[in-house]
């Protein structure tokens, strides 16, 4: 059983559309993490939603954190090409005392000019 | 700047031979990790260490070992390379912190023939 399932797995659009992308969970976090994973490259993160119900913009981006704390959304206004990527949610894990993270299987996102 | 240097980007190794990848970081972080990625499955924790000479089992360890001698310095072993064992090999570091921002190398794909 996947922890933090994410939806949907493959997402491919158009320069300018926009996008939600989904990471929901039967379990309540802590907190929450967006990294986003470009072609050959290792995760980097983007965001960190701590709070239920709150709400980080990065730009274009827009991280909303449910007010159960057991899901989280990514919101992209007009993607562009470089929003490309494979997107993964993650959260605490073990108890996460220690810093480990359990992540999602990711939404792989293709924006074509 | 945050690095997280994987000594190999490719390697490929045959059917029972011993694999050495490592991972080093430069941030002090008392947390390391290896993962491996795969289409369709994601991120699985093989390893984990949250201090010099201690090491956790994450979810995949069968077929995996790993040294950590050195804070800065994380190891993961094939001792007998098996073709299933062809992927792309992520080291990260933390600190340990629920809910902090884990660090990634760039990876290393690994291909065993």
């Amino acid at each position: 059983t996947q922890l933090l399932e994410q939806s949907p797995q493959f997402l491919s659009i158009q320069e300018g559309e926009n996008l939600t992308v989904y990471c929901n969970s039967s379990s309540v976090f802590s907190s929450l993490q967006w990294y986003r994973q470009e072609p050959g490259e290792g995760p980097v993160l983007l965001v960190t939603v701590v709070t239920g119900g709150e709400v980080k913009k990065l730009k274009r981006l827009t991280f909303q954190f449910g007010d159960a704390r057991k899901d989280s959304s990514l919101h992209i206004t007009a993607a562009q090409p470089g929003d490309t990527g494979l997107y993964l949610c993650a959260g605490p894990w073990g108890g996460g005392s220690q810093g480990n993270l359990i992540f999602g299987k990711g939404t792989k996102l293709s924006v074509k000019p | 700047d945050v690095k997280v240097t994987q000594s190999s980007r490719y390697l490929v190794k045959r059917t029972g031979e011993k694999v050495f990848l490592e991972c080093v970081q430069d941030m002090d972080h008392e947390n390391m990790f290896w993962y491996r990625q795969d289409p369709g499955l994601g991120l699985r924790l093989i390893y984990f260490s949250y201090d010099v000479k201690m090491k956790e089992k994450g979810d995949i360890p069968e077929g995996y070992s790993v040294s950590r001698e050195k804070k800065e310095r994380f190891s993961l072993i094939l001792e007998s390379a098996s073709t299933n064992q062809t992927s792309m090999y992520l080291c990260a570091s933390s600190l340990v912190r629920p809910g902090n921002t884990i660090y990634f190398g760039e990876g290393s794909w690994l291909t065993v023939v």
